[in-house]
């Protein structure tokens, strides 16, 4: 069975780091593309980033370009998302998701995790 | 920021036919594949429908998807208690290079 867990949220100050993790098992991670998407309570999830299934392609939403980085490490079979110069905005829970192939490019999130918490508050 | 635009709510009693649109852009649904997720209160999306109009295994043939156009819509037949749920479609955008969702659509069986 597929499984995808979070961590590493949490409650942090503006401006502040933080950096999350996802854990993958029951599938060969390093043949399919992973992504994070995050989604406030009571609306529509949002896409954050991409990256393909080597790390060689990577893409990001603008909201995040430039302050959010998306990595990987296939001998561990994780995903990860650092997030650095946090904003109130990008409080949100966070979601890692399977891409249905080794690209990101134009495919589906299945199965997605059960997300972590991330709020922004001073 | 959605870019795909849905209503926001639908209905039906048991039994019935409801069906949500998706309308995008020429960028988005026009050029690519159009994905629908369920979202069941309190858990996480769940893939209901991929390129289109394929069901994932284990999901019923009462949904259908289809796309005409810059427009999608996911039709629900024979409506059930349990397919009470938020739904949103997706799409791979050419011009922004990433993901964009719909605002979203709830479902309530009367």
């Amino acid at each position: 069975e597929v499984q995808l867990v979070e961590s590493g949220g949490g409650l942090v100050q503006p401006g502040r780091s933080l950096r999350l993790s996802c854990a993958a098992s029951g599938f060969t991670f390093d043949d399919y593309a992973m992504h994070w998407v995050r989604q406030t309570p009571g609306k529509g999830p949002e896409w954050v980033s991409g990256i393909s299934w080597n790390g060689g392609s990577i893409v990001y939403a603008d909201s995040v370009k430039g302050r959010f980085t998306i990595s990987r490490d296939n001998a561990k079979n994780a995903l990860y998302l650092q997030m650095n110069s946090l904003r109130a905005e990008d409080t949100a829970l966070y979601y890692c998701a399977k891409g249905a192939y080794s690209n990101y490019e134009d495919n589906w999130f299945d199965p997605w995790g059960q997300g972590t918490l991330v709020t922004v508050s001073s | 920021q959605s870019v795909l635009t849905q209503p926001p709510s639908a209905s039906g009693t048991p039994g019935q036919r409801v069906t949500i649109s998706c309308s995008g852009s020429s960028s988005n649904i026009g050029s690519n594949y159009v994905y629908w997720y369920q979202q069941l209160p309190g858990t996480a999306p769940k893939l209901l429908m991929y390129r289109n109009n394929q069901r994932p295994s284990g999901v019923p043939d009462r949904f259908s998807g289809s796309k005409s156009g810059t427009s999608a819509s996911l039709a629900i037949s024979g409506l059930r208690a349990e397919d009470e749920a938020d739904y949103y479609c997706a799409a791979w955008d050419d011009s922004l290079s990433g993901y964009v969702f719909g605002t979203g659509t709830k479902v309530t069986v009367l």
